[in-house]
């Protein structure tokens, strides 16, 4: 079974710009997390989609956006770049939502490095 | 408030033991997750408590105390692969979500 993957693997963008990053799940799995990790925050939720509907989202500015499609994958997107906004964005996919109430493993993407100059 | 609390850094020798300690307040609770991640990479699942108790996998065991909102990640024979952060994450129930701890670096010496 092929795990998750995200693409692009490294981005450079300037200042200003806006990005769109990829994520396609483990196959069945319809819960799609995102989040953003940097060596002083740790990992922090972006926010989940489950069945193409955003059931969770973090305490992230509106330049962070997303969507989930009919086939599970998932696309983030994150305007008006900013330096603080580099670092490793890791997706995540699970069989359940979140909120579900049995054991719910999440599997993680390699995730995309973005860099903002 | 949420908040899952491990410390920065630990340190030990190959072949010893080591403890890594997570604690955690959350409004609600349906289960702890350990997971380690080298650098760069993702983060690897490890292990899932969700009753009190000690889960034993390998070299590896992970314990739980919910009435006092405490785990521990026990690593024995370690190894020099095992230099890597070790995440403690909480689920809860209804919307709540996933919140992960900051991760604790641990580095095995020679």
């Amino acid at each position: 079974k092929a795990g998750v993957t995200q693409t692009p693997r490294y981005l450079i963008k300037t200042r200003g710009q806006q990005v769109t990053l990829s994520c396609s799940p483990i196959s069945g799995h319809r819960s799609v997390s995102w989040y953003q990790q940097t060596p002083g925050q740790g990992l922090q939720f972006l926010f989940e989609y489950f069945s193409e509907t955003q059931r969770n989202k973090g305490n992230f500015p509106g330049r962070f956006s997303g969507r989930q499609f009919s086939n599970s994958r998932s696309e983030m997107n994150v305007s008006t770049l900013e330096l603080g906004d580099s670092a490793l964005y890791l997706c995540a996919s699970s069989l359940y939502g979140t909120s579900a109430s049995s054991y719910n493993e999440q599997f993680f993407g390699p995730g995309t490095r973005l860099t903002v100059l | 408030g949420q908040n899952i609390d491990q410390p920065t850094e630990m340190t030990a020798t190959e072949g010893a033991i080591v403890q890594i300690n997570c604690t955690y307040q959350t409004s609600g609770f349906n289960g702890l997750f350990w997971y380690q991640q080298h650098a760069g990479e993702a983060p690897t699942f490890l292990s899932y408590n969700v009753l009190d108790g000690l889960e034993e996998k390998g070299r590896f065991s992970s314990f739980l105390s919910r009435s006092k909102g405490y785990s521990y990640l026990l690593l024995k024979e370690l190894q020099m692969k095992d230099s890597a952060s070790y995440l403690c994450a909480v689920s809860g129930s209804g919307t709540y979500k996933y919140i992960f701890g900051t991760g604790t670096r641990l580095k095995v010496l020679a």
